[in-house]
C-alpha cells in the first residue's frame, strides 16, 4: 500500500527552528508537496520538491531524498502565526496526491 | 489570475437529508477538479476527481456523488446524509504544468 508518515504534533518556541519530517512509500514518485493549514481553513501551498536537495524560500526550506523516501520541512525564526498543521503529500505514478495526516505545530512564546 | 470558490462555508444537516456543495473555478480552462474530505485529525481523503465535463472518477465507495455540468463547475451531492459524512470538504484544482493543488475555502458539514 501507499503511506505517508509524519509526526502528529510538535511543539517549538517562538524564534527557534523546527524540522518536520515526512517519510513515504508510494507507487512511483512525481514530486513531494508541503502545505500549511491553519485551523478551520483550507491548505495553502508551501513548497514542491521533485529533485534531491534543499529548496529554500525565505524562512521555510524543504529537503528531499528520493532514495530514502524522506523529506523535511524546516521553519526558521518561528513566529506565532506559524502555529498550524503542516501536510506532506506525494504525487504517485498516476499523478494522484497521497496525503499524510499532517503535523500540528504548536508555537509557544 | 485563477480563483476557486466553494459554498456554502458551513452546513448543519439532519441525517437522511440531501446535500449539495458547489465549486467554481475562474481564470483557467479545462482544469482537473477534485473533492476531498478531511475528518478531524486525519489526512485529506480524495473523494472524486474530474478531468473534464461529465468525466468523474470515484475513489471511495460511499453515498456521495459528484457531477461536472460545466467546465469550471464541480458539484458534490448526496441523496441521504449519514452521520459519518460530517467533515471538512475541500474542492481543488491543479495547475497541469506544476501539479500544484489550489484549494477552495472549504465547507464544514455537520450531520446531526
Amino acid at each position: 500500500g501507499q503511506n505517508i508518515d509524519q509526526p502528529t504534533e510538535m511543539t517549538a518556541t517562538e524564534g527557534a527552528i523546527v524540522q518536520i519530517n515526512c517519510t513515504y512509500q508510494t507507487s512511483g514518485f512525481n514530486g513531494l508537496f508541503w502545505y500549511q493549514q491553519h485551523a478551520g481553513e483550507a491548505p495553502t501551498f508551501l513548497s514542491y520538491n521533485v529533485l534531491d536537495g534543499l529548496e529554500e524560500k525565505g524562512r521555510f526550506s524543504s529537503f528531499l531524498s528520493r532514495s530514502k523516501g524522506y523529506s523535511y520541512l524546516l521553519l526558521k525564526e518561528l513566529q506565532m502565526k506559524d502555529s498550524a498543521s503542516y501536510l506532506c503529500a506525494v504525487m504517485d505514478s498516476n499523478y494522484q496526491l497521497i496525503w499524510g495526516a499532517g503535523t500540528k505545530l504548536i508555537i509557544k512564546p | 489570475s485563477q480563483t476557486i470558490h466553494q459554498w456554502p462555508a458551513t452546513l448543519v444537516q439532519p441525517v437522511g437529508s440531501p446535500l449539495s456543495l458547489e465549486c467554481t473555478v475562474e481564470g483557467t480552462s479545462n482544469p482537473n477538479l477534485y473533492w476531498y474530505r478531511q475528518a478531524a485529525g486525519r489526512g485529506l481523503q480524495l473523494l472524486f476527481y474530474s478531468v473534464g465535463i461529465g468525466q468523474i472518477s470515484s475513489e471511495v465507495p460511499q453515498n456521495l456523488s459528484a457531477s461536472r455540468p460545466q467546465d469550471r463547475q464541480f458539484i458534490l451531492s448526496s441523496k441521504k446524509l449519514l452521520l459519518s459524512d460530517s467533515g471538512f470538504y475541500l474542492c481543488a484544482w491543479t495547475d497541469r504544468d506544476t501539479g500544484e493543488l489550489f484549494f477552495g475555502e472549504g465547507s464544514r458539514l455537520t450531520v446531526l
